[in-house]
């Protein structure tokens, strides 16, 4: 167990809606990343925020949006899903303090569009 | 941005022989370079950082090199078995001001061992 938590573990949704993936970092990790592995895929990376705020954005779609809460739990908005959209969404947290620059990832939502 | 290339994208050996990934990266200002094993469904997990200030390290049969001039770094995999089959991602990490920082990912190594 890595300590991260994403919620819910499988997702299964009709084109067009919206859904939200959610992220509980380690405790005391203030950097959260967001990557998209669809099958066979390697990690695209989406997003990044740091205590609250985003820091880094990769190839995220305008339809996407994310943000970091006060308590550091993340959540990932999805809208207008598309077919192309289905996928393993994986969320890492780390300290990234001094040297300790560790990702840990959760166990991913994987995500289907019907 | 960063940039990083992996290869091969797959790697087929026999069990007991090595295996070597290679990756380059684009941007020199990366300074941290994991390796992630993700097994089939899994979560991507760490096997072995190197940081820029340093040439190798190893740990028991995974070793990994990094060459800064040239901006590449190597996985080395030796005596493997089958529990080595998985899918390997090298990565480099650049930190930014005001502390945001890009964890970068290879496209990734489908790596089998056969018995």
């Amino acid at each position: 167990d890595s300590g991260v938590t994403q919620t819910p573990k499988h997702l299964i949704t009709a084109t067009g809606q919206r859904v939200t993936l959610r992220c509980s970092p380690r405790s005391g990790d203030l950097s959260v990343y967001w990557y998209q592995q669809s099958l066979d895929q390697g990690l695209q990376f989406l997003i990044q925020y740091y205590n609250g705020e985003e820091r880094a954005k990769g190839n995220i779609l305008e339809r996407f949006s994310a943000q970091q809460f006060p308590d550091l739990h993340s959540e990932l908005n999805l809208s207008s899903l598309e077919l192309g959209d289905s996928a393993l969404y994986f969320c890492a947290s780390s300290v990234h303090r001094g040297a300790d620059l560790e990702a840990f990832f959760g166990q991913g939502t994987r995500l289907t569009v019907v | 941005g960063e940039n990083v290339e992996q290869h091969p994208s797959t790697l087929s050996v026999q069990e007991g022989d090595s295996a070597v990934i290679k990756c380059t990266y684009s941007d020199s200002a990366s300074n941290y370079f994991p390796w992630y094993k993700q097994e089939l469904g899994k979560r991507p997990q760490l096997i072995i950082d190197i940081r820029s200030n340093v040439g190798e390290k190893k740990d028991q049969r995974i070793a990994v090199t990094l060459n800064k001039t040239a901006k590449h770094f190597s996985l080395h995999i030796t005596e493997t078995q089958p529990e080595d089959s998985a899918v390997y991602f090298c990565a480099a990490y650049v930190v930014f001001r005001n502390a945001g920082n890009m964890l970068t990912f290879g496209g990734g190594t489908r790596l089998m061992v056969k018995p």
